[in-house]
């Protein structure tokens, strides 16, 4: 079955503790991106991938890394979480190397305290 | 770089009436249109898609219009149902080239209500 597959779907934890949200996806697609969903504010992009090796910069990279090591990974890596990170994350992924038609992981739902 | 605005942002409708969302975008160099649909505890969901050399697509009960004069772009959903109950995003992209390419930027999203 194709899918992006995002782990853990929830996470609790602390400010300044190190974390990682990993994103696979079993298409061979190009494309790999991340979003994070605040009420109001819809999807914002965050880092977005056009190939193995090459990221870029969303509209919202502070405080956030990424690598793509491998054309399936795409793993999220907050350094030093503060609780204005508390939001829910989304990787996707598309044919190509652009945005379009995306597939959507299920959603990652991070809390900072 | 590219704003979109999207409204209303919430809808109620009663099931068989027709749905329509607005979206806004600001970069005349956007290109790209799509729509998604996010069902409760689900990542988005592309329903339809269209470009900049079309004025309107259709997809059985859904239906995208595109004014690249006035930069605006329109969900039109028919006969409603219940399951139509969703989340829906409008978003916009430039995939010609240039600064913003690979980016996609999103509207804030609409809640549509179908009710029985």
């Amino acid at each position: 079955e194709a899918q992006v597959t995002q782990n853990p779907r929830y996470l609790i934890t602390v400010t300044g503790k190190k974390l990682t949200v990993t994103c696979s996806q079993n298409m061979n697609h190009e494309y790999m991106s991340w979003y994070r969903q605040d009420p109001g504010l819809g999807l914002r992009q965050i880092y977005y991938s056009m190939n193995v090796e090459v990221t870029d910069k969303g509209d919202v990279p502070e405080g956030y890394k990424v690598s793509r090591k491998e054309k399936r990974n795409f793993p999220l890596i907050l350094e030093s979480p503060s609780p204005n990170q508390t939001s829910l994350y989304f990787c996707a992924s598309s044919d190509g190397t652009v945005a379009e038609k995306l597939f959507f992981g299920s959603g990652t739902q991070l809390s900072v305290l | 770089g590219e704003n979109v605005e999207q409204h209303p942002s919430t809808l109620s409708v009663q099931e068989g009436d027709s749905a329509v969302i607005k979206c806004t975008y600001s970069d005349s160099a956007s290109n790209y249109f799509p729509w998604y649909k996010q069902e409760l505890g689900k990542g988005p969901q592309l329903i339809i898609d269209i470009r900049s050399n079309v004025g309107e697509k259709k997809d059985q009960r859904i239906a995208v219009t595109l004014n690249k004069t006035a930069k605006h772009f329109s969900l039109h959903i028919t006969e409603t149902q219940p399951e139509d109950s969703a989340v829906y995003f409008c978003a916009a992209q430039n995939n010609a080239g240039g600064t913003s390419y690979g980016k996609l930027t999103f509207g804030q999203g609409t809640i549509l209500t179908v009710h029985p």
